[in-house]
């Protein structure tokens, strides 16, 4: 299907372990970003990309690891999980700097 | 720094006018969006205005934009139901790939 998709939608991991949350957009879009969104804070990006191979730290980039091989998938690794990353994880991708940013679903982290 | 403010709920009533406001801090904006959030879904753009415009309708939609105060407004007229979400207010900065995000007003409409 076209568009933007996360996976998985929820997911419960323990302190410590890595987990990796998937996002794959079809419009082969340059840029993606990933945000994270907690209750009073709203949305905080946590990495962005440019195109492939170009990836770029947000406001909260600690803990977390990005790659971009193909420029349809950008995956965001979480190494060792802390409480503080239980969060909702939006993807989102946009054509230009500017433009509209199509966003994902999200993926309902929990981490114990 | 770059901030966007906005109050966290509004409360109206069926075939009311919603206004929703914003703050923000970068005079520099070129681009300011409103985005809407749906329970359980990743959030769509709205509308969006450019900081050299002052005002935008789209349908029941109408974009306020006061540079001088660095405060943006959206109102949504003849509320439904169906309007009940979370709305975000962004900006976005000339060069730069960030678009900051509000913490978003969440709008509870009575029937």
């Amino acid at each position: 299907d076209a568009g933007i998709t996360q996976s998985p939608r929820y997911k419960i991991t323990e302190t410590g372990r890595q987990v990796t949350l998937m996002c794959h957009q079809t419009w082969s879009h340059s840029y993606m970003f990933w945000y994270r969104q907690d209750l009073g804070h709203g949305l905080r990006l946590i990495y962005y990309s440019a195109a492939a191979d170009i990836t770029d730290k947000g406001e909260v980039p600690d803990g977390y690891v990005v790659s971009r091989s193909k420029t349809e998938n950008f995956p965001l690794t979480l190494e060792s999980a802390t409480r503080s990353q239980t969060s909702v994880y939006f993807c989102a991708s946009s054509e230009g700097r500017q433009t509209e940013a199509f966003f994902g679903q999200g993926t309902r982290l929990t981490v114990v | 720094g770059e901030d966007v403010e906005q109050s966290l709920f509004l409360s109206v009533r069926e075939g009311d006018s919603s206004v929703i406001n914003c703050t923000y801090t970068d005079s520099s904006s070129t681009y300011l969006y409103w985005y809407k959030q749906e329970p359980g879904a990743g959030l769509q753009l709205l509308t969006y205005i450019f900081s050299n415009m002052d005002m935008k309708q789209d349908q029941r939609l109408t974009v306020l934009l006061n540079k001088k105060d660095k405060h943006l407004s959206l109102r949504i007229a003849d509320t439904q139901t169906g309007d009940s979400a979370i709305y975000f207010c962004a900006e976005s900065t000339p060069g730069g790939f960030k678009t900051i995000f509000g913490a978003g007003t969440r709008l509870f409409v009575k029937a």
